[in-house]
């Protein structure tokens, strides 16, 4: 079935560093690919997405393209921020889950440190 | 903005009890989702809420132990039934909009549920 795979966390940068979170799916078809955010004690918010092959979701200055021929979906920002610190899923919605059905990764905790 | 809101916020349950987990919106939705993040895991779908009948459950998941209502298009709520200590996790209601792009989910906040 389909699966999402992340880079195992915790990440711990200093600000203004470059951050890099790896995320990888297996899905039938064309899934569409999420990154979603969980603040400390907050719900899970949508930080970006892209539908198709190639698309780049970006916000917040957050980061990340839809790769196909590598199955990837990196998460990538230039300049961290303290504020930034959360745990980022990775998420994609495909045919075999339904549309509307999220199949998630397992998370990375990012600590940012001034 | 559109508000999910759910309660409760936390709670601390006795083993063998029942609790149950409302969620509250207040836009038109086009569908509802209750999703288990258990402790330093990701986030499972338990079952989709559906109005007016009965919801439609993932796998592992079953209609006695998380019994779920969708009254109308607005509202729902989940229970977690005859607890044990590995219940203890939070649930997350999550929605689509129904002005939102299809695939968007939003997410409540979560209840987060210790069993002793």
């Amino acid at each position: 079935g389909d699966s999402v795979t992340q880079m195992e966390g915790p990440v711990t940068l200093s600000e203004e560093a470059f951050l890099t979170i790896n995320c990888t799916y297996t899905a039938t078809g064309y899934p569409s690919l999420f990154w979603y955010v969980q603040y400390p004690g907050e719900g899970l918010q949508l930080l970006l997405k892209a539908t198709k092959a190639d698309d780049k979701g970006s916000n917040k200055g957050f980061e990340a393209t839809y790769r196909k021929e590598t199955t990837s979906f990196h998460l990538e920002k230039g300049s961290v921020q303290v504020s930034d610190s959360a745990v980022y899923f990775c998420a994609l919605s495909g045919k075999s889950g339904g549309y509307n059905k999220l199949i998630f990764g397992a998370g990375t905790r990012l600590a940012v440190h001034p | 903005s559109a508000v999910i809101s759910q309660k409760p916020s936390r709670d601390i349950c006795q083993r063998g009890t029942s609790l149950t987990i409302q969620c509250q919106v207040d836009s038109q939705v086009t569908m509802m989702f209750w999703y288990r993040q258990q402790p330093g895991q990701s986030l499972t779908l338990i079952a989709t809420a559906n109005q007016g009948s009965e919801a439609t459950y993932e796998s592992g998941f079953v209609i006695d132990k998380f019994p779920i209502s969708r009254p109308n298009l607005t509202f729902s709520t989940l229970t977690v039934s005859n607890m044990s200590p590995e219940d203890s996790s939070i649930y997350l209601c999550s929605v689509v909009w129904a002005d939102a792009g299809a695939n968007v989910l939003t997410f409540g906040a979560g209840s987060r549920l210790t069993v002793l």
